[in-house]
């Protein structure tokens, strides 16, 4: 166990539909990252925050927005839903903004029909 | 940005052989780390490499930073079945804006025959 919780394990939506991922990191730790992972592809960096800031941003889509909240939790909104964006979305959390091992979350499935 | 190539991205391996991934990056990395994946899991930290020419062992598993800090792999001997899995390298962006980025291998995906 990680200690990172990631909710829901599963969503299934529809094209257009808007969703929230939520992320609970690790006791102690300050930075949340996202990740997008695709069928057989890599991770894909979406963004970071630290302390409630945000800290770097990869290619996220416009439709996509995130923030971590001042206990830290983040949460990941996905709006205007694709086909495309089915895919599992992790979260990561680290004890520094940079350099520090990450701890990730089982992650969300989300399927858009 | 930063990118990071990792190859091969598949190994099939009999069980008992070795497998080797290779890591390799353009600019100077500061640090890398390796992650494992099982299939149906989340990536799941293995070890962070800083000093140049650094080598790393976990029981069966060698893990190597190069001595440029622009190349790194990991090395399984005699593997098992509980070595399948996907296999990621990643690397943190040097500076600028997107510091503390941390950018993952395509991975290598290992499978491995009783």
């Amino acid at each position: 166990d990680s200690g990172v919780t990631q909710t829901p394990k599963h969503l299934i939506t529809a094209t257009g539909q808007r969703v929230t991922l939520r992320c609970s990191p690790r006791s102690g730790d300050l930075s949340v990252y996202w990740y997008q992972q695709s069928l057989d592809q890599g991770l894909q960096f979406l963004i970071q925050y630290y302390n409630g800031e945000e800290r770097a941003k990869g290619n996220i889509l416009e439709r996509f927005s995130a923030q971590q909240f001042p206990d830290l939790h983040s949460e990941l909104n996905l709006s205007s839903l694709e086909l495309g964006d089915s895919a599992l979305y992790f979260c990561a959390s680290s004890v520094g903004p940079a350099n520090s091992p990450l701890h990730f979350g089982n992650g969300t499935r989300l399927t858009v029909t | 940005g930063q990118q990071v190539m990792q190859i091969p991205q598949y190994q099939h391996v009999q069980e008992g052989e070795d497998f080797t991934t290779y890591c390799n990056s353009s600019t100077t990395l500061s640090n890398i780390q390796w992650y494992k994946q099982r299939p149906g899991g989340h990536p799941v930290f293995l070890i962070q490499l800083v000093k140049s020419g650094e080598v790393k062992k976990q029981k069966r598993l060698t893990f190597q930073f190069g001595e440029a800090k622009k190349n790194s792999s990991l090395h399984i001997t005699a593997t098992q079945t509980t070595d399948v899995g996907t296999y990621f390298c990643a690397a943190p962006n040097a500076g600028g804006t997107s510091y503390g980025k941390l950018t993952f291998g395509q991975g290598t995906i290992l499978t491995v025959h009783p």
